[in-house]
């Protein structure tokens, strides 16, 4: 089993729509979580970190789950660049603990 | 803003050569990482370093693999005779201590033939 499960996709949304990705982890023992994005062949971009209470940053928002050690990542208002790979990452092992990345969501907002 | 730098952007080498890639860490971070990403497939781990030596690898860096620090600036990854299959986009990562975000390098392609 994978250690960080996404759907891949492609998301093919239109502007302004909303739409929300899922991921799954298998390793309880993760301690930090993310959403990064990645543009084609551009490195990952920390978009947000993800709490169990809940985290909004503008049009985004993440939600981490322990118990079911599952995180979403909801987008509101879809615009035309925010078309990109979503990558759930996960991190163990305290300070210099690894990421641990999911395959990538890619998402197509079209106009 | 400061950033992480890697070069070069693209190296094409033939199998069996020996290869540098190299990277220039934001200067106050502490902890620096490489990853690498077959075309395709997710970013995967494979190095990360602090304190002038490896914290941990992964099963992907072999004895054909090594980093080092050389002049407290330049984090270097080698890989010392290239396989086919070395062919990735390789990602050089750095953070502070304490942080939680990992900034990372536009990355070096290298393509081996």
């Amino acid at each position: 089993r994978k250690e960080v499960e996404q759907d891949p996709g492609p998301f093919n949304v239109p502007e302004g729509a909303t739409v929300a990705f899922n991921c799954t982890y298998s390793n309880s023992a993760s301690q930090s979580f993310f959403w990064y994005r990645q543009d084609c062949r551009k490195e990952p971009k920390l978009l947000m970190s993800v709490y169990s209470s809940g985290n909004e940053d503008g049009r985004f928002t993440a939600q981490l789950n322990r118990a079911s050690q599952y995180i979403s990542l909801l987008i509101r208002d879809s615009k035309l660049s925010d078309s990109a790979t979503y990558l759930c990452v996960v991190k163990r092992g305290g300070n210099t603990g690894k990421l641990i990345f999911g395959q990538g969501t890619t998402l197509q907002v079209k106009p | 803003e400061p950033e992480v730098t890697q070069t070069p952007s693209h190296q094409v080498t033939q199998m069996g050569q020996e290869v540098i890639l190299r990277c220039v860490p934001i200067s106050n971070h502490l902890y620096f990482y490489w990853y690498r990403q077959i075309l395709g497939q997710k970013v995967e781990f494979l190095v990360s370093f602090y304190n002038n030596e490896i914290s941990e690898k992964s099963e992907i860096f072999d004895d054909q693999f090594s980093v080092e620090r050389p002049d407290g600036s330049n984090f270097t990854l080698k890989i010392r005779s290239t396989k086919l299959e070395d062919s990735a986009m390789y990602f050089c990562a750095s953070k502070v201590r304490g942080g939680t975000e990992a900034f990372f390098g536009q990355g070096t392609r290298l393509t081996v033939v």
